[in-house]
């Protein structure tokens, strides 16, 4: 099975410009969520979709941000418009079902991340 | 206070000996509890949950959790060279949430 891809690998564009990010989950994963880690900080949650419908976007930094999942399947995260602190990298995870069962049954997983970087 | 902290390390033993990592958390409600392995530049991958307190073993991986101490570890016996990684602590806040809370990692290197 293929795993959670994200597109670019990495991505440097100036600031004030606009950055799209590209997640494509595991088929047939109704969950997907958005992850970021800022240089020496922890990675940190920033929304969770179940098919296209937002369910949790608390992390969301500010209204620079937005995440869409149209259709329920592939997810992109846009920044317009981008500012220093916005570099990092970025991932995205899928899951089946909830994670958060207490079973393990339904595993988290993560892609690689886009590394963006804004000069 | 941190919500999840780890020694950022580098933690550094030898080949064949057991790695020890080591994480508080500070959500008492925290629910669910994960270990995962990132290697440079690739996606972190999970390893280890535990749910209850007391030991899950999983091959070469022991879990441990202690909810009365909001304390979870990872030991790794007899460590391989290719067990070197950065090893993340995750928890889940209380209520059922979907979201990860996240160490910022210890960095594992076992020397051959």
């Amino acid at each position: 099975e293929a795993g959670v891809t994200q597109f670019p690998s990495h991505s440097v564009i100036e600031k004030g410009q606009t950055v799209t990010l590209r997640c494509d989950p595991i088929s047939g994963h109704d969950n997907l969520y958005w992850y970021r880690r800022v240089m020496g900080k922890e990675i940190k949650f920033l929304l969770h979709f179940v098919k296209e419908s937002k369910q949790d976007e608390s992390g969301m930094p500010n209204n620079r941000f937005l995440a869409e999942r149209t259709g329920g399947t592939y997810s992109t995260l846009k920044v317009q418009p981008a500012e220093l602190e916005d570099s990092g990298v970025y991932f995205c995870a899928s899951s089946q079902r909830s994670f958060n069962t207490g079973t393990g049954h339904s595993p988290l997983h993560f892609g690689n991340g886009t590394r963006l970087t804004v000069t | 206070q941190k919500e999840v902290e780890q020694n950022s390390g580098p933690l550094s033993v030898p080949e064949g000996a057991i790695a020890s990592l080591n994480c508080t958390y500070s959500d008492r409600g925290s629910q669910s509890f994960f270990w995962y392995r990132q290697y440079s530049g690739k996606s972190p991958e999970l390893i280890m949950s535990i749910y209850s307190n007391g030991d899950k073993e999983d091959g070469r991986f022991t879990a441990q959790l202690n909810k009365a101490s909001q304390y979870v570890s990872l030991l790794i016996r007899d460590s391989q060279p290719s067990d070197s990684a950065t090893y993340l602590c995750a928890v889940t806040p209380q209520g059922g949430s979907e979201k990860l809370v996240f160490g910022k990692g210890t960095k594992l290197t076992v020397n051959p």
